[in-house]
């Protein structure tokens, strides 16, 4: 086990609606990465937080959007959903923005129908 | 053209065997090299990572880069069923950025 925790671990969601999927990051990990995988694809960088401030975003529109909080949980929001966002969304937790030992969490399966 | 390209497989081998999984890039800035294990219905885990070019041996897997090339190897000696599961190349850049790019994965079956 990673000690990184997601949920939920499914959810089914109607286009144009918002969703907000949560994680929980382990003890002492300043630093989340959020990412996005589509069925047989590697995951795609959303963005990271850094001490409760995003610290850089990928290529993924506004409607995409996230929080980092001090007790080493975070959340990812996205608005008016599209049928393109059904997706494994993972959340990954590191001791700061630069260390390269990330943990990921087992994944929120989105469905936009 | 994406700036990691992974063969997605599927890959077949028998146990016991040595396995060969590569991936390719095209951004030479990168620095940091990455080999993740994602089991079905699990999230990636971190088997090793690599800083620039080299070699890197843990137990039965071997990372290999070669930044001339821009061509990286992850390497399983004695392969074992338990082994079977999708292997994610990863890298990124130096510095306070952990922004990873992935490659599409190749699914790896080892037959018992």
């Amino acid at each position: 086990e990673t000690g990184v925790t997601q949920s939920p671990t499914h959810l089914i969601k109607t286009r144009g609606q918002q969703v907000t999927l949560r994680c929980s990051s382990q003890s002492g990990h300043n630093t989340v990465s959020w990412y996005q995988q589509a069925l047989g694809q590697g995951p795609q960088f959303i963005f990271q937080y850094y001490r409760e401030e995003e610290n850089g975003r990928g290529n993924f529109p506004p409607r995409f959007s996230g929080l980092q909080f001090p007790n080493y949980s975070s959340e990812l929001n996205v608005n008016a959903l599209e049928l393109d966002d059904s997706a494994l969304y993972l959340c990954a937790s590191s001791e700061g923005p630069g260390n390269t030992e990330a943990f990921f969490g087992q994944g929120t399966r989105l469905t936009v129908v | 053209q994406k700036e990691v390209e992974q063969d997605p497989g599927p890959l077949s081998v028998p146990e016991g065997a040595i396995v060969s999984l590569n991936c390719t890039y095209s951004n030479s800035a990168f620095q940091y090299f990455m080999w993740y294990r994602q089991y079905s219905r699990k999230g990636p885990e971190l088997l090793m990572y690599t800083y620039s070019s080299g070699n890197k041996e843990d137990g039965r897997f071997t990372a290999q880069v070669d930044k001339s090339s821009k061509y990286i190897s992850l390497f399983i000696r004695d392969s074992q069923p338990s082994d079977s599961a999708t292997y994610l190349c990863a890298m990124r850049l130096s510095g306070g950025y952990q922004k990873v790019t992935f490659g599409t994965g190749t699914k790896l079956q080892v037959i018992p």
